[in-house]
């Protein structure tokens, strides 16, 4: 099914571990977006790319880096993971034509 | 800065009870309003777009409207299934979606 794919789907790290997440989609957008989701916070934007080869800081880009690695696939890293981080992260594209966006279902991770 | 503020934050309706949920927002040059349906432990699932004040869209059970300063998603009857948290979003110059906190709707039978 046409869509958003992220892995993993749960993750659960120690304080000062690394990781990448991953999405990808194939809709041929454009544009890409990571948002994090915390209880009272609502979604919040941490990176995005606005077409392949570029990456701009969203909302709360701080202890996260990106990569745009092809029309398809963008992804996300924790390059020393924080108790902080603890949150539910979404991937989303854009359909340049009608501005909506189409999210995965979303990667639950834990720092601990 | 662009901010969205959704109320209430929870509401729980009867079935075939209608409520609305409120989403005003401050934005600079709106180019949209979206409407989200999101159930526990999935992504958000895009249901409206709204473009000007004036402008209606509808969809089973549920239709929203856009004012220039706010935006209401009316639940008609609704039933148990209905039951999510439904968010708003605005998108501006820059291409980005600002969301609301969102509204978790819970139906009882």
């Amino acid at each position: 099914n046409a869509g958003v794919t992220q892995t993993p789907k749960f993750q659960v790290l120690k304080t000062g571990q690394s990781m990448t997440l991953q999405c990808a989609q194939d809709m041929n957008h454009n544009s890409m977006y990571w948002y994090r989701q915390d209880p009272g916070m609502g979604l919040r934007l941490i990176y995005y790319s606005a077409s392949e080869g570029t990456t701009d800081k969203g909302e709360v880009p701080n202890g996260y880096n990106v990569s745009r690695l092809n029309k398809r696939e963008f992804s996300l890293r924790l390059e020393s993971a924080a108790p902080s981080q603890t949150s539910v992260y979404f991937c989303a594209s854009r359909d340049v034509a009608n501005y909506g966006y189409t999210f995965g279902s979303g990667t639950r991770l834990t720092v601990v | 800065e662009d901010q969205v503020t959704q109320s209430p934050e929870a509401l729980r309706l009867q079935e075939g009870e209608s409520s609305s949920l409120n989403c005003s927002y401050t934005v600079s040059g709106l180019r949209g309003l979206f409407w989200y349906r999101q159930d526990p432990g999935k992504g958000p699932e895009f249901l409206f777009t709204l473009y000007s004040a004036g402008e209606e869209k509808e969809k089973e059970r549920l239709k929203a409207t856009l004012t220039k300063k706010e935006s209401f998603l009316h639940i008609t009857a609704p039933k148990p299934e209905d039951s999510a948290t439904y968010l708003c979003a605005v998108s501006a110059a820059g291409n980005k979606l600002t969301f609301g906190g969102g509204t978790r709707v819970l139906v009882k039978p």
